[in-house]
């Protein structure tokens, strides 16, 4: 069975930072191409950031360029998203999902950590 | 590339069919040929899942009660039948050119 869990979430102040991981289980982890979404609660779904299966390949949304790190750790089926200089606007449920190959989908999300920017 | 999605609420009776729109602001045909629009139902407090990918294609255990069909700039997925699993938000997504979705249709039971 694919597991996706992210972790990492929590309260954090204006202009700090954050590390949100997401552990894979069930799948050849180091084939999948692996992405992160965000939700604000109540609200719709934002792309934030792909990555490749061998992490040689990464794009960035507009609005997390610059301030935003994809990574993963194929050794330790562990995909990474460093998260700087974070304002009240980042405020969401940031998924972890991972591609369904050669669909250009998500074909499983993890259950989502929940990010609050604010002093 | 937007992604605009019609209506954004849709109260549908139950056992009735339900369609939803899903316009880009371009086209999303890949120069390989292939078009990635995809379609994703989110229940409450639940994270997304994927419902139909490339146009057409039903993910694994998805209803046949769901189909999806468009090309180029124009999407539409119907529920032949709606159930009361059913409620809850779709979303259009493409994958062309980067990600986006759209904004969401909300489908609830009358």
């Amino acid at each position: 069975e694919v597991q996706l869990v992210e972790s990492g979430g929590g309260l954090v102040q204006p202009g700090g930072s954050l590390r949100l991981s997401c552990a894979a289980a069930g799948f050849t982890f180091s084939s999948s191409e692996m992405n992160w979404v965000r939700q604000v609660p109540g609200k719709g779904l934002e792309w934030l950031s792909y990555i490749s299966s061998a992490g040689t390949v990464i794009y960035y949304a507009d609005s997390v360029k610059g301030r935003f790190t994809i990574s993963r750790d194929n050794a330790k089926n562990l995909l990474y998203l460093q998260m700087n200089s974070l304002r009240a606007e980042d405020t969401a449920i940031y998924y972890c999902a991972r591609a369904l190959e050669a669909a250009g989908t998500y074909g499983y999300w993890g259950q989502g950590t929940l990010v609050t920017v604010s002093s | 590339i937007v992604l605009t999605q019609t209506p954004l609420s849709s109260p549908v009776t139950l056992g009735q069919p339900a369609s939803i729109s899903c316009r880009s602001s371009q086209s999303l045909l890949h120069s390989n040929g292939n078009t990635y629009l995809s379609w994703h139902h989110q229940r409450p407090g639940q994270p997304p899942r994927l419902l139909i990918y490339k146009v057409s294609n039903r993910f694994s255990g998805v209803p046949d009660r769901f189909s999806g069909s468009g090309a180029g700039t124009d999407f539409t997925l119907k529920i032949s039948r709606v159930e009361a699993e059913d409620v809850g938000v779709y979303y259009c997504m493409q994958a062309t050119q980067l990600h986006t979705f759209g904004q969401g249709t909300k489908l609830e039971i009358k």
